[in-house]
């Protein structure tokens, strides 16, 4: 079975400061994995996926996440906060096409 | 390229009245899903359709929630009748489905509040 854990259900940040928002997962298969980005009162919107061909995968934004099997986790990062990133970052994971489990989120908040 | 379409954005009804979700999702695209999401909380599958076919739906309600996909492209989400329990957001997803495709989009959901 698959599941996800986001550790930290809120995460503040200065502006020019790091991004780390954590995501574990557990998969009994090669997983793919993927961060989502919500803004108040929208859907969620694709941020990147990871499908095995790299480890480090580039998404929008200027965001990026490392895929490390050792540790089971897909961290997202950006090396410099903006405004704008204010918003609420979900971690999924997919054994099988049309099967995901979403995480519980974490909510940016970017201080000026 | 239009995105996953949505309605109403925001309901408002009485306990033990019924209410209906609307979605059209992506042109071309054979896998849809409706999901349930709570304050503070990622989105939860209520049932998933391969085309016209229902594939899984082992976390829907079935005794107040029903949902369609007639022709295989657009879908309704109904709740008979509503509780004060379902209050949520209600988002729906489509993907292109087949091996590889797993990355879904989703539309702005409809928010449901039961007074």
């Amino acid at each position: 079975a698959q599941s996800v854990t986001q550790l930290g259900s809120h995460v503040s940040v200065s502006e020019g400061a790091l991004v780390l928002l954590r995501c574990n997962y557990s998969s009994s298969v090669p997983p793919y994995l993927f961060w989502y980005v919500q803004y108040p009162n929208q859907g969620l919107q694709l941020l990147l996926k990871y499908t095995s061909a790299a480890t480090l995968v580039k998404g929008i934004n200027g965001f990026e996440a490392e895929f490390k099997k050792s540790e089971t986790s897909f961290h997202l990062t950006k090396p410099s906060a903006h405004m704008s990133d204010a918003a609420e970052y979900f971690c999924a994971v997919s054994e099988k096409a049309g099967k995901s489990t979403f995480g519980d989120g974490t909510t940016l908040t970017v201080k000026p | 390229e239009a995105g996953v379409v949505q309605s109403p954005r925001y309901k408002i009804i009485e306990k033990k009245q019924p209410v209906a979700f609307w979605c059209n999702p992506i042109s071309g695209h054979n896998t849809l899903y409706w999901y349930l999401q709570n304050l503070g909380q990622g989105p939860e599958l209520l049932i998933r359709y391969e085309n016209e076919e229902a594939v899984d739906d082992s976390q829907l309600p079935k005794d107040r929630f029903s949902a369609e996909r007639l022709k295989g492209v657009d879908s309704t989400l109904k709740i008979q009748p509503a509780e004060l329990g379902d209050s949520a957001v209600y988002l729906c997803a489509s993907s292109l489905g087949g091996q590889g495709n797993h990355e879904q989009y989703f539309g702005p959901g409809t928010r449901l509040t039961v007074t």
